[in-house]
Order: structure tokens, then sequence, then C-alpha cells
């Protein structure tokens, strides 16, 4: 399979408790997104890469909430004592931006869902 | 700032009959890029079409057609005798020339009965 990959796809987890969320992107594509989607809503952007470097993080994206992409590959957004309201789907997308064109459509992973009681 | 309103929220329609998908947007930017996805419940985003803020010439492909009009600022999406396959929802998203992010619409949730 050589699309976005996520996981894990679902997580049940207890208020407080940190969660780790993966992905894995198209392998060359550069840039990396993460979104959230709750329930009636479309997603809402959190954070992107281009490869390694973090360029622009959301107001959504409180202090509890940390992602990286270490070698410019993978993905991991980790949410720390978690809420009952960061309850939603979590999405991953992937994009090959090159200098001539900034916008390469994305490719959207099948989310991981976080439910937090 | 960007804004991407999709009025409807649910539409239903039997088997073989066309639909619309409404979608209008707000952007100060004067390049910009359109897109349309659809989401099956599996949950994944599967990408439909990209249309760029200096093309405004309209598409078929297949049985779906986009109408893209600067004037009204709307980019609307038309299914050709829909199928029971087709149900899904569907969002509208913006980009400007100077960002990377999407700003997505709210989606609109459309059944396609037998």
């Amino acid at each position: 399979d050589t699309g976005v990959s996520q996981d894990p796809r679902h997580k049940i987890t207890k208020r407080g408790q940190n969660v780790t969320f993966r992905c894995d992107p198209i392998s060359e594509h550069n840039r990396l997104y993460w979104y959230r989607q709750t329930l009636g809503q479309g997603p809402e952007f959190l954070t992107y890469f281009q490869n390694e470097a973090q360029l622009e993080k959301s107001r959504l994206l409180s202090d509890r909430f940390s992602a990286e992409r270490p070698k410019g590959s993978f993905s991991t957004l980790e949410i720390q004592r978690t809420e009952q309201g960061d309850s939603a789907m979590y999405l991953c997308a992937s994009s090959l931006a090159q200098s001539t064109d900034v916008a390469g459509e994305l490719f959207f992973g099948e989310g991981s869902r976080l439910t937090v009681l | 700032a960007q804004k991407v309103t999709q009025a409807q929220t649910e539409i239903s329609v039997v088997e073989k009959e066309d639909v619309t998908l409404d979608c209008v947007y707000e952007t100060r930017d004067t390049t910009y890029y359109l897109f349309w996805y659809k989401q099956p419940p599996s949950g994944e985003l599967v990408f439909l079409i990209r249309r760029n803020s200096f093309d405004e010439q309209n598409e078929i492909s297949g049985r779906y057609s986009w109408n893209f009009q600067k004037s009204t600022s709307s980019f609307n999406f038309t299914i050709t005798a829909s199928q029971v396959v087709d149900s899904a929802v569907y969002f509208c998203a913006l980009r400007t020339g100077a960002n990377s992010k999407l700003t997505f619409g709210k989606g609109i949730t459309l059944s396609v009965r037998p």
C-alpha cells in the first residue's frame, strides 16, 4: 500500500493519559499535515512540516500537543494529559510541494479516532 | 482570513437523480486554489478536483462536473445520474497562494437511495 497510513486507527483512553499517533506519508512527499475533525465538522488544520521542519502551528494546538517529524519521513502527534474535548478524528495528510507550485493536492490517511473517557 | 461555506448540510436523492453541491468561499487573496474532497464512511478523504483562481474553465469528468464562478465566489459540484456509491460527505476546501493549509467547509452529507 503506497498511501498515507496512520496508527492506531482507534484509541480509547482515560482523561489525563497521554496518547501518541503515528503517520507514515507517501514516501516521496516532503510535506506532512495534521488535521483534527470533530463530528459534523470539516477538518481543522493543526500543523504542518516541510521535511523535518515544523513550519506552521494552529492556535488549536495547545501546549499539550506536540508534533514531530524527526527524519523528514514519519511523524508523531502526542497529546499529553488528554481531556474529553480532545475526542476527535486526527487526520494526517501528505503532499509533494515543488517550488513552482505551492498547491499540490493533499492525500489523506484514514485517520486515528480518539475517544477520551 | 479564509472561509468556506457549505450551506447545505444533508441531501437525499434517489439513484439516477442529478445533484448539485454548493460551495461559497471568501478570501482577499487574488491567487487561491479550490478543492473538493469526498469522505466515505471509511473516513479517508479522497481528492476529487483542484481549480486555480486564474482558471475559470469548468470541467466535466465522467459523471462529475464543476462550476467555478469568481463573480459569485462559488465552486459548485454536480453529480449526474447519482449512484448509491456516491453516498458520502463532500467537503469543499480553499487554499490561498501564500498559505499551505486547507480551510474546509463543514461538509455536505449526500445519501443516495436505491
